[in-house]
């Protein structure tokens, strides 16, 4: 059974800095991509950030391009987003799922959240 | 960046009867549309992928249609584990697009 855990979620401050993880169990990890996706309170979905399998390549929406960075650590089966200079619009619970076959969204963990306030 | 458009935004459907949701792309995304359902305080769900193959344990009421900008999601039988929202997505390129949603809720 596929199974994403998300981490690391919490209060910061405007201009700070927090690291979310995601922990993968249940498929070959390492050549699956892996998604953020946020939610931000009474609103919809939108994609943040993607990361490749085999070829690791990394994906940005623009809303965070240059403030936040993917990676991933197939040794430990985890995904992490690295989030800088953070602001309030980027409150949200953040949901971290598996590509499918193809770009689809195809499993998805229970998301943690992210409060940006001083 | 390709907007994905769903509408309505509400649906009030009595239990038992037939609801249909549309999505409509900007541009053509090929088959390259999902559906998902959430329920308050869940994560989104996978139900449809390729515009119309459904994923896995999804039952057959629910069913996709459509290629290119104009898709619908279609529920035969409305359940009361039905009630949700509901998301399309496109994954024809990045940036990868939900809609807005359409919530499904009880007449």
């Amino acid at each position: 059974e596929v199974q994403l855990l998300e981490s690391g979620g919490g209060l910061v401050q405007p201009g700070g800095s927090l690291r979310l993880s995601c922990a993968a169990s249940g498929f070959t990890f390492s050549i699956y991509g892996i998604y953020w996706v946020r939610q931000a309170p009474g609103e919809g979905l939108e994609w943040v950030s993607a990361i490749g399998g085999p070829t690791p390549n990394t994906h940005y929406a623009d809303s965070v391009k240059g403030r936040f960075t993917i990676s991933r650590d197939n040794s430990k089966n985890t995904v992490s987003l690295q989030m800088n200079s953070l602001r309030a619009d980027d409150t949200a619970v953040y949901y971290c799922a598996k590509r499918g076959p193809e770009y689809y969204l195809e499993s998805w963990g229970q998301g943690t959240r992210v409060t940006v306030s001083s | 960046e390709i907007v994905m458009t769903q509408s309505p935004a509400t649906l009030s459907v009595s239990p038992g009867e037939r609801a249909t949701l549309s999505c409509r792309a900007s541009q053509s995304v090929n088959s390259r549309l999902a559906w998902y359902q959430q329920k308050p305080g869940q994560a989104p769900r996978l139900l449809i992928y390729g515009a119309s193959t459904r994923a896995t344990n999804i039952p057959a009421r629910f069913s996709g249609s459509g290629s290119g900008t104009e898709f619908t999601l279609t529920i035969s039988s409305l359940q009361s584990e039905d009630f949700a929202l509901y998301y399309c997505q496109h994954y024809n390129g990045w940036p990868l697009t939900f809609g807005g949603g359409t919530r499904v809720e009880i007449k």
